[in-house]
Order: structure tokens, then C-alpha cells, then sequence
């Protein structure tokens, strides 16, 4: 059974600032790190899927990094506005039926 | 919209009830999912279709039925449900089943 850890739980921060959160799980058997956006009200939406060690991908102001060796994947937000506000959450997808293991997430607060 | 449909949004219905939760896309894709996020917890998945045949069932309960007619529909049956499975329902899409998954807006339940 896969662990996956979200940190912080939850950011505020005022905006302009750039931030970054954490997604730990563990290394083995790994396929493919998934990172999406949920904003209240609405449907979770896809950000980025990572699945070579090293990898980097940018999408705007919000990219990620990808350590498959270590198990950990940063995502990082430049100069954040308050629609960035939004729950972050991260899923390895791994192990031998290759499902998708769901963080809790860390929460977003954007103030103006 | 995302390009998935869920109806409703919001049910209320007694633990003697029946009704159905529908998912429709027309992105062509060929995998799709029942989620259930409940508060505090991580998202759940409940069961996978990849091109019309079930390929997942995570140990649910038999008072929720999964039908899928087509690529494009997807339903959940819910009858005799108790009030611990008052959730948010997510359906989900994929076009392959390991790339990123598009999201409808979940039907929030609770169960009376």
C-alpha cells in the first residue's frame, strides 16, 4: 500500500509571493506522478503528469519537478494570485496494478 | 465544463431510496471512473471501465452498481445506502488510462 504525503496541509500567502509544496511517496515500482488543481466548486483539473526521473514541466506561472529515485515532487507557484487560491493534490501512479494513490492535499490562500 | 458531465449536482434521497448518478463525455476517451471524496479523507477510487468493461472494483459495497452502456456514459445505482456514504461523487475520463484524468463536478449525496 502506497503513502503518499502532502505538506504543508495548508499556505497562505499574500499575493505576489512564490511559493512551493511537497508530495512524498515511495519510489518503488513507479510509473507516473500526477498533479492536479481543485478549486472549490469545481472539478479537479489536470495539471501536469511527470514520469521520467529528473523531469521538469511548466505551465504558466505553476511547474514541478519529478525525483523518482528519492520519491519526492515539488510544485511551485511564481508570483502567486489569488485564483491560484485552490486545493494542490498529488498521485503516484504505481505499484503493479498501477492505480492512482491520492494525497490529501495542500490547500492554497491567495490573499490580494 | 470540463467536457464531463455529472447529474445532479445535489441528491438528497432516504436509505429506502433508489436513484442513479449519470456521467457523460464526449472527449473519446476510453477509460472511465467512480471516485468518492469524503471529508478529511483522500479520493477514493470505487471503480474503473476501460472501453465499456469493468476493470476495477475497490471492494465496494454491492448497494452501489456501476453501469456502463457505451464509452461515453457511465451511472452509479445507489439503493439502500446508509448515511455514512454521504459523499461527493466524482466521476473521472481518461483517454488511455495512465495520462491525465478529466474531472466532472461531482454530484454531492447525502443520504437521510
Amino acid at each position: 500500500i502506497l503513502n503518499v504525503e502532502q505538506s504543508p496541509q495548508s499556505l497562505h500567502v499574500q499575493e505576489g509571493d512564490s511559493t512551493n509544496f511537497t508530495c512524498s511517496f515511495p519510489s518503488s515500482n513507479f510509473y507516473a506522478l500526477h498533479w492536479y488543481r481543485w478549486e472549490t466548486a469545481k472539478s479537479p483539473e489536470a495539471l501536469f503528469v511527470m514520469t521520467l526521473n529528473g523531469d521538469e514541466k511548466k505551465k504558466g506561472r505553476i511547474s514541478a519537478t519529478l525525483n523518482t529515485k528519492e520519491g519526492y515532487s515539488y510544485l511551485y507557484i511564481k508570483g502567486s494570485q489569488p485564483e491560484d487560491s485552490a486545493t494542490y493534490l498529488c498521485a503516484p501512479n504505481a505499484g503493479n496494478n498501477r492505480k492512482l494513490i491520492w494525497g490529501l492535499g495542500t490547500s492554497l490562500a491567495v490573499n490580494p | 465544463e470540463t467536457g464531463v458531465t455529472q447529474t445532479p449536482r445535489h441528491l438528497v434521497m432516504g436509505m429506502t431510496n433508489k436513484k442513479s448518478l449519470k456521467c457523460e463525455q464526449h472527449l473519446g476517451h476510453n477509460a472511465m471512473y467512480w471516485y468518492k471524496q469524503s471529508a478529511k479523507k483522500p479520493l477514493e477510487l470505487m471503480f474503473v471501465y476501460n472501453f465499456k468493461e469493468q476493470t476495477e472494483n475497490n471492494s465496494v459495497p454491492s448497494r452501489f452498481s456501476p453501469e456502463c452502456p457505451n464509452s461515453s456514459h457511465l451511472f452509479l445505482h445507489l439503493h439502500t445506502l446508509q448515511p455514512e456514504d454521504s459523499a461527493l461523487y466524482l466521476c473521472a475520463s481518461s483517454l488511455r488510462g495512465d495520462d491525465g484524468y478529466t474531472f466532472g463536478s461531482g454530484t454531492r449525496l447525502t443520504v437521510v
